[in-house]
């Protein structure tokens, strides 16, 4: 099992430009989630999908950031336009089930530099 | 609302001592318990999860974790530290019926020669 993919490790940016981050869930996984990660904030839940469709994103900052999981095999986060305070480590996590019992396991992360 | 605080942002121990690293929750019902470690430069990996039962947890790499109601506390353990073991650690919880983890803030481990 490769376990959670995400890609790419490292972005460097500069300020107004359109980012994508992509994730690659584990196989047979119905649930994914994307966390943003900063020293000030800690780990902060964006956007919750269950079997492919977004059920809270409560989470995403502002109408600047938009995810989309078109199949159980793949998801992006997109920023546009870029600002230097969107600068974190991005995680991506996948879980085998629906609900409170289930465990996450996180990919290596993104981290994303704004200039 | 649901809560987790980790005492200490950085613990230091020496290598072969004890590891200690609290975590204590707020709830009014017990929730699904877990601690992840963080390695530098990596996500998040699972060291062990309460669910129910057995109240003493042993998850991966010799750690364990205790699960007490009664101080709504779930501490996490090592009988000797390793130089391996520095990272960060964090201590998660997840309510009944929601499928969201609350994290805590997290304690650096250092681990001294």
């Amino acid at each position: 099992d490769a376990g959670v993919i995400q890609s790419p490790r490292h972005e460097v940016t500069e300020m107004g430009q359109e980012v994508t981050l992509r994730c690659k869930p584990i196989s047979g996984h119905n649930s994914l989630f994307w966390y943003r990660q900063t020293m000030m904030r800690g780990l902060e839940l964006l956007i919750y999908f269950n079997n492919n469709v977004p059920i809270d994103d409560s989470g995403m900052p502002e109408d600047r950031f938009s995810a989309k999981m078109p199949n159980a095999s793949f998801s992006t986060l997109k920023i546009q336009p870029s600002e230097p305070r969107d600068s974190a480590v991005y995680f991506c996590a996948s879980s085998p089930g629906t609900g409170w019992a289930y465990e996450q396991y996180f990919g290596p992360g993104t981290r994303l530099t704004v200039t | 609302a649901q809560s987790v605080t980790q005492l200490g942002s950085h613990v230091s121990v020496s290598e072969g001592a004890l590891v200690l690293l609290r975590c204590n929750y707020s709830s009014s019902v017990p929730p699904y318990l877990f601690w992840y470690v963080q390695y530098p430069n990596q996500g998040l990996q699972l060291l062990l999860k309460y669910t129910t039962g057995a109240t003493l947890v042993k998850g991966i790499n010799g750690f364990e974790a205790e699960f007490k109601k009664s101080e709504t506390s779930f501490h996490l353990t090592k009988p000797s530290a390793h130089m391996s073991d520095a990272a960060e650690y964090f201590c998660a919880v997840s309510e009944q019926g929601t499928y969201k983890y609350i994290f805590g803030t997290g304690t650096r481990l250092k681990v001294l020669a």
